[in-house]
């Protein structure tokens, strides 16, 4: 089966940089997104990787190593609007998320 | 506007009541996927289909029915509520290479 393991808590200061690691097991591959949700909302999409690399869009970036099957979020000049729970999914014939990362940020 | 709407945004019933939620996208999207949130378990998926008439079971399907019978609609069917089926669900669309949106969830309790 497949399953995706992500830290369940980070805390970072405003400002700084953080990094949400992401790790997964599938036989089959396809893609992995990462989707942010705040406290009473729903997810809402981030990035996708389709490929090895990095990419970026504005503050946020995402790489993906296939060889590995690990991928990260990096958040770059942490506002306290980022506190937020990070989940990253995984494609194959369905779309799978991993259990959610809680961003904690202090001022 | 895009846009997955659901309804009803809260719900309350007993044990047994069989409930509808209604989920309906306005994206011309083929796939569609139902999903519980509970806290700690991140969202897991009930239900998913890849297009009309084509539906599959999720990683926790017990005790829920969907159908695609238009491409627009995919409902989710609790035939006998339970309890331990109170929480939120989420209704999301998209094409598999890009992005899913999201429905703005249905928070469910079963007494």
């Amino acid at each position: 089966g497949q399953s995706l393991e992500q830290p369940s808590e980070v805390t970072a200061v405003e400002g700084a940089i953080v990094q949400i690691n992401c790790t997964y097991q599938t036989s089959g591959f396809y893609g992995l997104s990462w989707y942010q949700q705040h406290d009473g909302g729903a997810p809402t999409f981030l990035s996708y990787n389709a490929l090895d690399g990095l990419e970026e869009t504005g503050r946020f970036s995402s790489f993906l190593s296939r060889s590995d099957s690990y991928g990260y979020l990096l958040l770059q000049e942490l506002q306290m609007k980022d506190s937020a729970s990070y989940f990253c999914a995984l494609r194959d014939d369905k779309i799978i998320f991993g259990k959610g990362t809680r961003l904690h940020i202090l001022p | 506007e895009a846009q997955v709407t659901q309804n009803p945004r809260y719900l309350i019933t007993v044990t047994g009541k069989k409930l509808t939620v209604t989920c309906s996208q306005n994206m011309n999207h083929e796939y569609m996927s139902w999903y519980r949130q509970d806290p700690g378990l991140g969202l897991r998926q009930i239900y998913y289909s890849m297009n009309v008439e084509v539906t599959d079971k999720g990683d926790v399907p017990e005790g829920y029915k969907v159908s695609r019978k238009e491409k627009r609609n995919f409902p989710l069917i609790l035939e006998s509520p339970s309890p331990n089926q109170t929480s939120l669900y989420f209704c999301a669309s998209g094409e598999m290479d890009e992005k899913l949106f999201f429905g703005s969830g249905t928070q469910l309790s079963v007494l």
